[in-house]
């Protein structure tokens, strides 16, 4: 199982890039990296995903390492609104289990 | 489109209850996978449920299980329920296993349990 190790906080200014660096050393080499977000215990939201390229789509932009042993996620303009604990989680297996950490807390500044 | 529906939203029990929760998939999504999320941590994986057949199941005790339906909707069931238990419950659907796109998995907004 992928074993992800997230930093606990971080800060971001209001219209500034958020960079959530995610350390996944133990993903095996079908395993995707998976992003999601939780705002105020709601169910997670999912943000993006990807197995070894970079990826990007309307919300945010996903950069692994070639070794695949970390990745970031780049929120490119954060807003107050991005205030959420961010999980990354390894899986997408064929039987489906998402291993999340234990989540960095984003907290946007104005 | 409907996301993936829960119910109840809350639910207080006593120790040795049992329990059943419910989960409707998104249209079209044949998956669902359950799982717990005690206060302060990530969610943690119980279950998943593929056309009706158990493909995965998470480290819990047999207290738990969990049943999908010919509609792909699916239960929770929780036994002799323990202070512990306390958590939310997570249900997401997924298209189908096998990785990437089809893998990914939409959540529900969660059943609250407290057991007391």
């Amino acid at each position: 199982d992928a074993k992800t190790t997230q930093p606990p906080s971080m800060d971001c200014a209001e219209g500034r890039a958020a960079n959530l660096p995610c350390n996944h050393s133990t993903i095996s080499g079908n395993e995707y990296v998976y992003w999601y977000r939780q705002i105020h215990s709601q169910g997670p939201q999912y943000i993006i995903h990807g197995l070894k390229n970079n990826e990007t789509n309307e919300m945010a932009s996903l950069i692994i390492t070639e070794d695949r042993k970390s990745s970031t996620l780049i929120l490119p303009h954060a807003t107050l609104r991005d205030t959420a604990v961010y999980y990354c989680a390894g899986g997408g297996t064929s039987y489906g289990k998402l291993t999340f950490g234990q989540g960095t807390i984003l907290t946007v500044h104005p | 489109d409907a996301g993936v529906t829960q119910s109840p939203t809350h639910l207080i029990k006593t120790r040795g209850q049992q329990v059943t929760l419910r989960c409707s998939p998104i249209s079209g999504h044949k998956s669902v996978s359950w799982y717990q999320q005690v206060l302060g941590q990530g969610p943690q994986f119980i279950f998943q449920y593929y056309e009706k057949e158990e493909r995965g199941r998470g480290n819990f005790p047999d207290r738990f299980s969990a049943r999908q339906f010919p509609n792909y909707s699916s239960e929770l069931n929780v036994n002799a329920l323990l202070l512990g238990d306390s958590a939310l419950y997570l249900c997401a659907s997924s298209l189908e296993p096998g990785g990437g796109a089809q893998e990914t998995q939409y959540f529900g907004p969660g059943t609250r349990l407290l057991v007391l």
